[in-house]
């Protein structure tokens, strides 16, 4: 079946250490997102990415980074530079086209706590 | 600016009662727009969407929601809420392949 994998479900980061969450798809999507959840606060976009070897800041880029190298694949790695990574991030990929009207399917998130 | 808000944190309903959450949207013009569910520790799944046509839509599980474009508004609807149905809410629009999501709604459901 189709669907989005992100792993792992749980990761645990020390004070300076850089981490990477993985995002893989085989809808072939073109677009692919990744939201940092808070609670109270909705979902806030990170970075996003409508083609191959392109990607786009969201809201709320400052301490992340992302790549595509493939289509199938965003992974994002928060850095040092993130003072305040403990969260919940939730990887989504969609169809491009006129507008959006197609939605998003969604990944079952990673959590990823500063020890 | 574009926004979405839902105006209820938490509700609480009784096991077989009506649901109704609340969703108002801020934009120019008719964005297309999304109810999603989430679960506990859990992404989020597509309820429903609109983005044309008849203004009541009906999704997954039971669900219905009604555009207002006069009220700016996109309410989630369901007739008997079941236990099972207890999760977290957002309301999202969407107007060219950037989704904004509302901070969401707790629903607990009471036996």
């Amino acid at each position: 079946d189709g669907g989005i994998t992100q792993s792992p479900k749980y990761l645990f980061r020390k004070e300076g250490q850089n981490v990477t969450l993985s995002c893989e798809q085989n809808l072939n999507h073109d677009a692919m997102y990744w939201y940092r959840q808070d609670p109270g606060q909705g979902l806030r976009l990170i970075y996003y990415s409508q083609i191959v070897n392109d990607f786009q800041k969201g809201d709320i880029a400052e301490g992340y980074s992302v790549s595509r190298e493939k289509k199938e694949s965003f992974p994002l790695t928060v850095t040092s530079a993130q003072k305040n990574p403990t969260a919940f991030y939730l990887c989504a990929s969609g169809r491009v086209d006129r507008g959006g009207r197609y939605g998003y399917t969604f990944g079952s998130g990673t959590r990823l706590t500063v020890v | 600016a574009q926004s979405v808000t839902q105006p209820d944190i938490h509700i609480t309903v009784s096991e077989g009662a009506s649901l109704e959450l609340r969703c108002n949207y801020s934009y120019g013009a008719t964005p297309y727009l999304f109810w999603y569910v989430q679960s506990p520790g859990q992404g989020l799944q597509l309820l429903l969407k609109y983005f044309s046509g008849d203004t009541l839509v009906q999704g997954i599980k039971g669900f219905e929601a009604e555009f207002k474009r006069s009220q700016s508004s996109f309410n989630l609807r369901k007739p008997s809420v079941h236990w099972s149905d207890a999760a977290e809410y957002f309301c999202a629009f969407d107007s060219n392949n950037d989704m904004r999501f509302g901070a969401g709604t707790r629903l607990t459901v009471k036996p």
